[in-house]
C-alpha cells in the first residue's frame, strides 16, 4: 500500500515570496491533515479536511496560509507571503473517516516538506 | 498553549536496558493517547496507543501506561535496541484535535 506522498521534499525561498506544497493521501482516506513542525517542537495542526470540507482550521494563519482539497483527494497548502518564522517542516497526514466521536483512526504521515525562509 | 508536555528533550540508555519516556497533559477532555516514532527525514510513524478507559497497553517490547488522575503517561521499551534510536512524540486526542508534545530524542547505545 502506497503511503502519503508529499512534494517537494525541500524548499528554500526568500521572505515575502510565495510557496505551495502538495500532498496525496493514502487511497481511501477521507480525512487529511496539514501540520507545521517548527524545529524543537511537536507537530501543530494547521487544518483538517473531511473529504473536500474543512473540519478544523482554527490554528491556520488565514492572512497568509490557505489550503484546499477540491476533489476530496489530494491537497495543496499555500503560504503567501512567507515570513522568516514560517521556516518549518510541513507534514501531511491522512486517516480513515472517523466512525464515531469516541473512536480514533490512526493518522499516517508523509515524509514532510522542509521549508527554509531566508 | 502546551497541552501536552514532554519535559525530557533527550534520553540515553544502554542496549538491553529499559527506556522510559514520559509525557504529561493538562486537558482532561483528551480520551486517546498515542506515541509516534520519528526517524530523520521521515514523517512520524504510529507506535502504540491507549484509550482513556485503560491504564496499560502492551505491544511486544513497547508498553504504554496511563495515569489519568496524574494526567501522565509513559512509554516503556524493554529491552531497548539500537534501532529504537529516534525521536518519540507523545500525542493526545479528543474528538477532533490531536496535540503533540515536543518530542524526546532516544539514543540507545550498543
Amino acid at each position: 500500500e502506497a503511503g502519503v506522498a508529499q512534494s517537494p521534499r525541500y524548499k528554500i525561498i526568500e521572505k515575502r515570496q510565495s510557496v505551495a506544497f502538495w500532498c496525496n493521501p493514502i487511497s481511501g482516506h477521507a480525512t487529511l491533515y496539514w501540520y507545521q513542525q517548527i524545529l524543537g517542537q511537536g507537530p501543530k495542526l494547521l487544518i483538517q479536511f473531511q473529504n473536500n470540507g474543512v473540519v478544523d482550521d482554527s490554528q491556520l494563519p488565514k492572512d497568509r496560509f490557505s489550503a484546499e482539497r477540491l476533489k476530496g483527494v489530494d491537497s495543496t497548502l499555500k503560504i503567501q507571503p512567507a515570513k522568516l518564522e514560517d521556516s518549518a517542516v510541513y507534514l501531511c497526514a491522512s486517516s480513515l473517516a472517523r466512525l464515531a466521536p469516541s473512536s480514533y483512526n490512526e493518522q499516517f504521515f508523509g515524509p514532510g516538506t522542509r521549508l527554509t525562509v531566508l | 498553549d502546551q497541552q501536552v508536555k514532554q519535559n525530557s528533550p533527550s534520553l540515553s540508555v544502554q542496549e538491553g536496558r529499559i527506556s522510559i519516556l514520559n509525557c504529561d497533559y493538562t486537558n482532561s477532555m483528551f480520551d486517546y493517547f498515542l506515541w509516534y516514532k520519528k526517524y530523520p527525514a521521515e514523517g512520524p510513524t504510529f507506535l502504540i496507543s491507549i484509550s482513556s478507559i485503560k491504564d496499560k497497553n502492551e505491544d511486544g517490547r513497547f508498553t504504554v501506561f496511563l495515569n489519568k488522575s496524574a494526567k501522565h503517561l509513559s512509554l516503556h521499551i524493554v529491552p531497548s535496541q539500537p534501532g529504537d534510536s529516534a525521536v518519540y512524540f507523545c500525542a493526545a486526542s479528543d474528538n477532533n484535535d490531536m496535540r503533540f508534545g515536543a518530542g524526546t530524542r532516544l539514543t540507545v547505545k550498543p
